[in-house]
C-alpha cells in the first residue's frame, strides 16, 4: 500500500488538554479511518470518513477528511487518562480491499 | 456480539516448532485479513482472504508461512519452522464485504515469541 506519513510520533499531554494529530500521503484516498490501539489488545476503529471535507465527530473525537483527499486529521478534546494509546490512520482506495497504515502517534497523558 | 476471536493470546515457543494461530471471524463477514505487527515495520499485511478464497498472499515472508480457511468463519495462520525474527504481534481482521465502504474489525492478537 501507499505510504502515510502519520504525526506526531509521539505526544506527552496534559489532562484537560485538546490533542491534534495528522496523516498526510502523496496518493489520493476515499475512505480515510483512525483507529486507536490500547496496549495489548487490538486496533478497534475510532472514525471512518468516506467524503472529501468530511468532519466527523464520536464523542470527544473529531477527524476531518482534507479537501485535497491526501490527508486527514483527529482532534482529541478534554483529554482524560483513558485516552493513552497509538492512534493510527489508515487510508483506502475505491475498490481496493487494501488499507495503508500510518506509523502511529502515541499518547500518552499526565494525570 | 462477538467481535473477532483469536487464539492463543500469548504463544511462546522454541525455534523449529510449529505454531498455528487461530481466528474465528464476525459472524456475516466475508473477509479475512492476517497482519503482522512489529515496532521496526508496524503493521503489515500478510494475506487476505475473499468467501474462503486466498486472494493476495504477496505479504507472507516465506514459505514457512502459511494460511488457510477450511470454512467461512475460520482461519489459521501456521509458520512452521518457526524462528526467533517471526516474534511478534499477528492480528486477524474481518470485514463484511471485500470492497467499498467496508471496515475492518482487529482481534486482540497473539503476540508470539520464539526463542
Amino acid at each position: 500500500g501507499q505510504q502515510l506519513n502519520q504525526s506526531p510520533q509521539s505526544m506527552f499531554i496534559q489532562e484537560g488538554e485538546d490533542v491534534s494529530m495528522n496523516c498526510t500521503s502523496s496518493s489520493i484516498f476515499n475512505t480515510w479511518l483512525w483507529y486507536k490501539q490500547d496496549p495489548g489488545e487490538g486496533p478497534v476503529l475510532l472514525i471512518a470518513l468516506y467524503k472529501a471535507g468530511e468532519l466527523t465527530s464520536n464523542g470527544r473525537l473529531t477527524a476531518q477528511f482534507g479537501i485535497t483527499r491526501k490527508d486527514s486529521f483527529l482532534n482529541i478534546s478534554a483529554s482524560i487518562p483513558s485516552d493513552v494509546g497509538i492512534y493510527f490512520c489508515a487510508g483506502q482506495v475505491t475498490n481496493d480491499y487494501k488499507l495503508s497504515f500510518g506509523a502511529g502517534t502515541t499518547v500518552t497523558v499526565r494525570a | 456480539d462477538a467481535g473477532v476471536i483469536q487464539s492463543p493470546r500469548h504463544e511462546v515457543t522454541e525455534m523449529g516448532q510449529e505454531v498455528t494461530l487461530r481466528c474465528k471471524l464476525i459472524s456475516g463477514h466475508n473477509s479475512l485479513f492476517w497482519y503482522r505487527q512489529t515496532m521496526m515495520r508496524g503493521l503489515e499485511l500478510l494475506i487476505y482472504f475473499n468467501n474462503n478464497v486466498p486472494i493476495d498472499d504477496s505479504g507472507m515472508p516465506e514459505d514457512r508461512f502459511s494460511a488457510k480457511m477450511p470454512n467461512a468463519s475460520f482461519s489459521t495462520l501456521k509458520i512452521q519452522p518457526s524462528e526467533p525474527r517471526d516474534s511478534a504481534v499477528y492480528f486477524c481482521a474481518s470485514s463484511p464485504q471485500g470492497l467499498g465502504k467496508n471496515i475492518q474489525y482487529f482481534g486482540a492478537g497473539t503476540r508470539l515469541s520464539v526463542l
